[in-house]
């Protein structure tokens, strides 16, 4: 089964706009990833956020990370065309362990 | 460096029909990972390689075989195809030190009639 599930499935928004993206999991982690995927193309690393962090930055992105209610979210501020993409949330349960969850997805596409 | 890549881009088998799929990592990544994406459902690891000369399943194994040549090489094999495994198959490394983040191929479109 599924470790992280994101929400909302799809998002629509126009360019200039923010979008916000959400991921629930289900068991205690030692951290937790955002990736993005262009349609047809690998997933590619957006940012890492562990579980004794609450909020982190980089560029117009921010995560948010609720260990108590086992959620975070993905911000986009200022958001482009070039930003539609597939975004998912990734969890890994053990310090230096090898399996990374993926969760299903949020599709987001930003009209110009 | 090229990354992760992975051969063929795409692929057509019957059912029954056997195939390898090829991955190269040029990073010194000690660890690999096939993974396989349906749509609506992200992606679900097949089998993953800790380190050169070890393989352990993921959460869907049946129906794969895995090879870890050599520390740049990762191989995927189907022995049997059947239609179920019709899907994006996606190779990914990632070193051991430190960062957790892994790094992807472009990705294998296989589709099994």
């Amino acid at each position: 089964s599924q470790q992280g599930e994101e929400d909302p499935q799809a998002l629509s928004i126009q360019e200039g706009e923010n979008a916000t993206m959400n991921c629930s999991y289900k068991t205690s982690i030692n951290n937790l990833q955002w990736y993005r995927q262009n349609s047809g193309r690998g997933l590619v690393h957006l940012i890492l956020i562990r579980s004794n962090e609450r909020e982190k930055h980089s560029g117009r992105l921010r995560v948010t990370l609720d260990t108590s209610k086992k959620s975070s979210s993905l911000l986009i501020t200022a958001s482009r065309a070039a930003d539609t993409a597939s975004y998912f949330c990734a969890t890994a349960r053990n310090t230096g362990g090898f399996k990374t969850i993926f969760g299903a997805g949020t599709r987001l596409f930003v009209k110009a | 460096n090229a990354g992760v890549t992975q051969t063929p881009k795409f692929q057509v088998l019957k059912t029954g029909q056997s195939m390898t799929l090829q991955c190269a990592q040029d990073m010194n990544h000690n660890s690999m990972y096939w993974y396989r994406q349906d749509p609506g459902m992200g992606l679900r690891l097949i089998y993953y390689s800790a380190s050169e000369g070890t393989t352990d399943k993921g959460e869907v194994p049946n129906g794969y075989n895995v090879s870890r040549l050599n520390k740049r090489e990762f191989s995927l094999r189907l022995e049997s195809a059947a239609p179920s495994q019709t899907s994006v198959y996606f190779c990914a490394s990632r070193t051991l030190q430190g960062s957790e983040t892994q790094y992807f191929g472009p990705g294998t479109r296989l589709l099994v009639l």
